[in-house]
């Protein structure tokens, strides 16, 4: 059964730092992996895809990594701002178009 | 495009009722699935459809949950009767096979408390 992990849990930092975010699955027979925001009381907001077959993808100040073989996929944020606090959320995405969730990382930019 | 549509977005019902959630998926998207989410476990997929046909319902919890996707733009989740652990914010989400792709798109979720 696939289990993902995301380290650290919660994460507080003064506006303009740049910040890794780490997420860890067990299972490496992946399709792709999405990133997610989610924002307090709201849905969730698709920030990254990235395929299986990819090594990075990028967004504006997001820079998405995978290495599928270790497991491992990170969420580089450039820059942090105010507006960037929320609920960060990776999903690897497994056989039969199934996303399976981490717990997420709490992120809170100071300003 | 609106996005997807979930309603009611807050339900509040006592212990024993039948409680329906609705949703409307993007247009033209194809598979559309139901999470569950709470502080305990988290996002957990319930059920998911491909071209309004239920393909995995191994998450479902118990029988008192049920789910129909009567054409391409309309489903539901049930829950019925209802108990207060099924407290939760409940998630519809859809997306599109386009290049193997498969983006998974959010709605806005509709809290559920049950008392």
């Amino acid at each position: 059964k696939q289990e993902v992990t995301q380290i650290p849990a919660a994460l507080s930092v003064p506006e303009g730092e740049n910040l890794v975010l780490n997420c860890s699955f067990t299972d490496s027979a992946i399709y792709n992996l999405q990133w997610f925001r989610q924002d307090p009381g709201k849905g969730l907001t698709s920030l990254l895809l990235i395929q299986s077959s990819q090594r990075e993808q990028t967004s504006g100040r997001l820079n998405a990594s995978l290495d599928k073989s270790s497991g491992r996929s990170t969420l580089y944020i450039a820059a942090s701002q105010p507006g960037d606090s929320a609920t960060y959320l990776c999903a690897p995405r497994e056989y039969g178009n199934k996303l399976v969730f981490g717990a997420g990382t709490i992120l809170r930019v100071k300003s | 495009d609106a996005g997807v549509i979930q309603s009611p977005r807050h339900e509040v019902t006592e212990m024993g009722q039948e409680v329906t959630l609705r949703c409307k998926p993007i247009s033209g998207h194809d598979y559309l699935f139901w999470y569950r989410q709470t502080m305990m476990r988290g996002l957990e997929l319930l059920i998911y459809f491909n071209n309004n046909v239920p393909i995995d319902d191994s998450g479902m919890p118990e029988d008192r949950f049920s789910a129909k996707m009567p054409n391409a733009s309309f489903s539901t989740l049930k829950i019925q009767p209802s108990e207060p652990r099924d407290s939760a914010v409940y998630f519809c989400a859809s997306s599109l096979d386009r290049a193997l792709s498969y983006e998974q798109y959010f709605g806005p979720g509709t809290r559920l408390t049950v008392t």
